[in-house]
């Protein structure tokens, strides 16, 4: 079974702070991806990355980068984390594009105080 | 912007019953996925239905695509309690778009 893992579950942090959110997968799959979920407005995909240094934007990038060192590891960087940040935030893995399912890890819960 | 919206917002059954939610989008899709998720957990890869398929079946697990009415619907049959969660479409418009998640649905299965 794929495995994608979230370094952590729970997370706080302070206004300002940098933050590093880590993901890795055992799967050897090209494209990886991060998402934020809040209450009412559902799953909206932040970066993504279809290869090794690799990276493109999705809906919401504002505040946040992305770095793919890695094959297997995908880090989102809040670069200076606000009161709006605090969210869910849910790292996914998918062999292939749009015709193959994603694969998530168990999310990161970050609070921003 | 939503691509996929979900119906009923919330749903609530008796155990045994079958469970019904319906998902219906804008625009054309390439394909149409359900997921599922377990409070504080991620979300789990149901089914992917393609645009030119119109039923797809995995276990307790029946999905529909309806592409003239623009929507498709997930039957759960014999609900259990542990098929309580949120439970999300989430489509892709073509080869190299990404997938838009709807807002989710709400499922109670009562013991």
């Amino acid at each position: 079974d794929v495995k994608v893992t979230q370094s952590s579950r729970y997370l706080v942090k302070r206004t300002g702070e940098k933050v590093f959110l880590e993901c890795v997968q055992d799967m050897d799959h090209e494209n990886m991806f991060w998402y934020r979920q809040d209450p009412g407005l559902g799953l909206r995909l932040i970066y993504f990355s279809y290869d090794v240094k690799m990276k493109e934007k999705g809906d919401i990038p504002e505040g946040y980068s992305v770095s793919r060192e890695k094959k297997e590891r995908f880090s989102l960087i809040l670069e200076s984390a606000s009161t709006n940040q605090t969210s869910m935030y849910l790292c996914a893995s998918a062999q292939g594009w749009s015709n193959q399912p994603q694969h998530f890890g168990d999310g990161t819960r970050l609070s921003i105080l | 912007s939503q691509q996929g919206e979900e119906d009923p917002q919330a749903l609530s059954i008796q155990e045994g019953e079958n469970a019904t939610m319906n998902c219906s989008y804008k625009t054309s899709i390439n394909n149409l996925q359900w997921y599922r998720q377990n409070s504080g957990r991620g979300l789990v890869h149901l089914i992917l239905i393609r645009s030119n398929e119109r039923e797809k079946h995995s276990g307790r697990l029946r999905v529909t695509l309806d592409t003239s009415k623009k929507s498709s619907s997930l039957l759960i049959t014999a609900s259990r309690a542990a098929d309580t969660a949120s439970y999300f479409c989430a489509t892709t418009t073509g080869a190299n778009s990404k997938l838009t998640f709807g807002k989710g649905i709400t499922l109670s299965v009562r013991p």
